[in-house]
């Protein structure tokens, strides 16, 4: 049971989109529309940003929003803001477990 | 508005028995369509899934902590817990309980977390 893949960090200036890969296999992310985003500021908890690839929940800004493509989901945040800067984690379900993706620091310049 | 919250010792001596406890309120563990989970955090590092269980029993472990991982439910007090055995330094991080959608597969809901230090 692999963790799913993320690059470690990204960046972008205010305004500017950024996205986060999150890579599985043919038995997570592949197999399932059950890809989450979770955005984690500093001390913290996780917070939900993205359920079921592509849904935001009540009061997550549409800045946010989440595709999949084969073996790989991805989070796009358009219109950058300073508030943007945390850790942000994808998790997929299995078929008797949750996977998380390692975490990628997302850096507001 | 669904809260969780975990309690718990906050230091562990190595070889002994991590115990940690989940209340929730303002939702009824009961209710189904939710598994309860645990997830830990390193220190400095990623999100790390223990395993979760449903009402009724039902448990899912980590396969990598699965031999020393128990998770348990105690509905009458809306309640669930996790003992993680013979911990080590390497079982130091935050402890999080969570609430997870078994149709959607997502954790909307997350306690504030606990720092569980193991050392003597």
């Amino acid at each position: 049971q692999s963790a799913l893949t993320q690059p470690p960090s990204v960046s972008g200036s205010p305004g500017q989109s950024v996205t986060i890969s999150c890579t599985g296999t043919s038995s997570d992310v592949g197999s399932y529309n059950r890809v989450s985003w979770y955005q984690q500021p500093p001390g913290t908890a996780p917070k939900l940003m993205i359920y079921e690839v592509s849904n935001r929940p009540s009061g997550v800004p549409d800045r946010f929003s989440g595709s999949k493509s084969g073996n790989t989901a991805s989070l796009t945040i358009s219109g950058l803001q300073a508030e943007d800067e945390a850790d942000y984690y994808c998790s997929s379900y299995t078929s008797s477990s949750t996977l998380f993706g390692g975490g990628t620091k997302l850096t507001v310049l | 508005q669904v809260q969780l919250q975990e309690s718990g010792p906050g230091l562990v001596k190595p070889s002994q028995t991590l115990s940690l406890t989940c209340t929730v309120s303002g939702g009824s563990i009961s209710s189904g369509g939710y598994y309860w989970s645990w997830i830990r955090q390193h220190p400095g590092k990623g999100l790390e899934w223990i395993g979760y269980i449903y009402y009724s029993g039902s448990t899912y472990y980590n396969p990598s902590l699965k031999s020393r991982v128990t998770i348990s439910v105690d509905t009458s007090k809306n309640q669930f817990s996790l003992k993680l055995s013979s911990v080590t330094a390497a079982d130091t991080a935050v402890y999080y309980c969570a609430r997870e959608n078994t149709a959607a597969g997502h954790l909307d809901y997350w306690g504030q977390g606990t720092l569980v230090t193991v050392s003597s």
